[in-house]
């Protein structure tokens, strides 16, 4: 079964400072994988996605993921922090359902930067 | 363009009943994806509709169900409601549905509490 891991509940940097939320994963076949944002009482805003070709995808808000095959892993990054980037982070994988595809997501790494 | 519209915003129930949530997809995007959001599960798959048509179903009893309209509108029911089942739901819509998870857009979401 397709599965991802989010290893930290919660990630503290000050800003300015680089950021990484960590995400490793678990598929059979090719992975296609995503991170999504999330702020208080809205939904979840799409950030980038990796499908295929260079392992470093870059997305919104100046965020950016390194894709590793060989450590499972999908690490979502940012040069430098900002005190608006504090949210709630879902690393992400599609799995075949019946007839289509559904996200399995991660259990969300709590990202706080502090002034 | 519009985004996904999910209403009602909040919504308070007594166990027991049924509540029916109501999501508005893109224009033109033709699949709806319903997801529940809870602290302990984390976000899981609920069901998802194309074309008017479940193609997806994920591990939900029979309480919780769906429908999709001509016009891609999208509603789910949960009937005979437990305080378990109070969690934001969250719906979002894709032109068809694929793999590239990517294309789906999401609502801010209902938050639901059973009391």
């Amino acid at each position: 079964a397709q599965s991802v891991a989010q290893p930290e509940d919660q990630v503290n940097v000050a800003e300015g400072n680089p950021l990484t939320v960590k995400c490793t994963y678990s598929v059979s076949g090719n992975p296609y994988l995503f991170w999504y944002v999330q702020y208080p009482n809205r939904g979840l805003q799409f950030l980038l996605k990796y499908i295929t070709g260079d392992n470093l995808v870059k997305g919104s808000y100046g965020f950016e993921a390194e894709f590793n095959k060989s450590q499972t892993s999908f690490h979502l990054k940012k040069p430098s922090a900002l005190v608006s980037d504090s949210a709630l982070y879902f690393c992400a994988v599609t799995s075949k359902g019946d007839s289509s595809y559904k996200l399995i997501f991660g259990s969300g790494t709590r990202l706080l930067v502090r002034p | 363009k519009a985004g996904v519209t999910q209403t009602p915003r909040y919504l308070i129930k007594t166990r027991g009943q049924q509540v029916t949530l109501s999501c508005s997809p893109i224009s033109g995007h033709r699949s709806v994806s319903w997801y529940q959001q809870t602290p302990g599960q984390g976000l899981q798959f609920l069901f998802e509709y194309f074309s008017e048509t479940q193609r997806n179903k994920g591990n939900f009893p029979g309480r919780f169900s769906g429908r999709q309209f001509s016009n891609s509108r999208s509603e789910m029911n949960v009937s005979t409601l437990e305080l378990g089942d109070s969690a934001l739901y969250l719906c979002a819509s894709s032109t068809t549905g694929g793999r590239s998870g990517g294309g789906y857009t999401f609502g801010s979401g209902t938050r639901l509490t059973v009391v």
